[in-house]
């Protein structure tokens, strides 16, 4: 069953501005992935956090995760017209009994960034 | 160079054929998986194989079969195409489970 689901599921904004995507997940996990998807084409990662982490960055990403809410954010400061994509979190939970983990992905967050 | 790259990007075919998916990852990674999404963006996984050895294998028709000839190749052949199997697949790898590579998709379209 699907594990993650981003909020909002489309967001449209101006260049310059914030944009804030959420994820709340349902099981435990042992780190949380987001990645961007341009239209058409394949899915690039963005940055990992792993379940004892609470904040991560890496350039104009800034991504928190709370494991008591189940839930992770991830901002991108100062948007541009180039990051219009869809945005995925996916979260790669414990490896269950006679199972393997695997990275289950959320429905996405279309983000529209107009200049 | 591709680090992971699958061929073909676009396979159109007419419904009851038998079609091949080819992937190829050069990143030395241990794990390869299929996944499918689907016409609302949503990735689902299909399959997974750590040194060709079968770890994952979702609930998909058996008409699916990956095959992984050695650890930097996973394909995916369908039997007797049907018109809901029209997607895009993914292939992806990765080393530990921590990082993942995604293909560019092949664009399956069933008339």
């Amino acid at each position: 069953s699907q594990q993650g689901e981003e909020d909002p599921q489309a967001l449209s904004i101006q260049e310059g501005e914030n944009a804030t995507m959420n994820c709340s997940y349902k099981t435990s996990i042992n780190n949380l992935q987001w990645y961007r998807q341009n239209s058409g084409r394949g899915l690039v990662h963005l940055i990992l956090i792993r379940s004892n982490e609470r904040e991560k960055h890496s350039g104009r990403l800034r991504v928190t995760l709370d494991t008591s809410k189940k839930s992770s954010s991830l901002l991108i400061t100062a948007s541009r017209a180039a990051d219009t994509a869809s945005y995925f979190c996916a979260t790669l939970s414990p490896r269950a009994q006679g199972g393997s983990e695997k990275l289950v992905f959320g429905k996405g967050t279309k983000l529209t960034v107009n200049p | 160079d591709t680090a992971v790259s699958q061929t073909p990007k676009y396979l159109v075919t007419q419904m009851g054929n038998d079609k091949s998916i080819k992937c190829e990852q050069n990143l030395g990674h241990d794990t390869m998986y299929w996944y499918k999404q689907d016409s609302k963006k949503f990735l689902k996984i299909m399959f997974s194989y750590n040194n060709k050895e079968l770890i994952i294998n979702e609930t998909v028709p058996n008409r699916f079969s990956p095959k992984s000839p050695d650890k930097a190749h996973l394909n995916l052949h369908i039997n007797s195409l049907e018109l809901g199997d029209s997607a895009v697949y993914f292939c992806a790898s990765s080393q530990a489970r921590l990082d993942y590579t995604f293909g560019s998709g092949t664009r399956l379209t069933v008339v």
